[in-house]
């Protein structure tokens, strides 16, 4: 079945921009959703459809999806951003949905 | 604003069956674009999709991994969507989660999710 790869960690500076990738076999062909997870919480839509953003996440988190990698980029990170990202497309083959691992943003 | 709100047992014996109910509130679940499912997350780990239903069709999709122990049930007359699994083990203590996804594309995409409730599945 499909495979999302996540990075477990990433690290940035507070006021910088963090990327953090998902990978997978021609994920650019799919459409790609990220999740944000703070502690003790319940996950929140970050973005979905590969770049669309719910309403009331902030320009900031911005997101791209093309050949083999997706990417959520969040500029001028702040403290408050600190999380767990996943990233999660429709295995259209197998008919289920897929997450990935995970990553932890650290803001330093 | 639709809200979800899961409950159920917090703790199940193992290999009897979890039950879970999740109440939609502020909004109609007949909807014909939208899908409903359930996600789980063991302690420390990550999301693990269970299940998704389509209710303006009545076809679910799960998660091939819970081999057939899993029923996910619409009710619009009561707006709720349910959960079971069956014979449980203790590995299937979790945070469970219910969704409503978006389905643009034939791609789900969570787009509202309730709180979560915890189960424990132990003696």
């Amino acid at each position: 079945s499909y495979v999302l790869t996540q990075p477990p960690s990433v690290s940035v500076a507070s006021g910088k921009t963090a990327r953090i990738t998902c990978g997978g076999n021609n994920i650019g062909s799919k459409s790609l959703h990220w999740y944000q997870q703070k502690p003790g919480q319940a996950p929140v839509t970050v973005i979905y459809y590969d770049s669309d953003r719910p309403s009331g996440i902030p320009e900031r988190f911005s997101g791209s999806n093309s050949d083999n990698t997706a990417t959520l980029t969040i500029s001028r990170v702040e403290a408050g951003d600190e999380a767990d990202y996943y990233c999660q497309v429709w295995d259209s083959d197998n008919y289920h949905v897929v997450f990935g691992g995970g990553t932890k943003l650290t803001v330093l | 604003q639709m809200q979800l709100q899961e409950s159920g047992p917090g703790l199940v014996k193992p290999s009897e069956t979890l039950s879970l109910t999740c109440t939609v509130s502020g909004g109609s679940i007949t909807r014909s674009t939208y899908y409903w499912g359930w996600i789980r997350q063991p302690p420390g780990k990550g999301l693990e999709w269970i299940g998704s239903s389509v209710s303006y069709s009545g076809t679910t999709y799960y998660n091939p991994s819970l081999k057939n122990r899993v029923t996910i049930s619409v009710d619009m007359s009561k707006n709720e969507i349910s959960l079971k699994v069956t014979s449980v083990t203790a590995s299937e203590t979790a945070v469970y989660y219910c969704a409503r996804h978006l389905a643009r594309f034939g791609s789900p995409a969570t787009d509202v999710w309730g709180k979560g409730t915890t189960v424990i599945v132990s003696s």
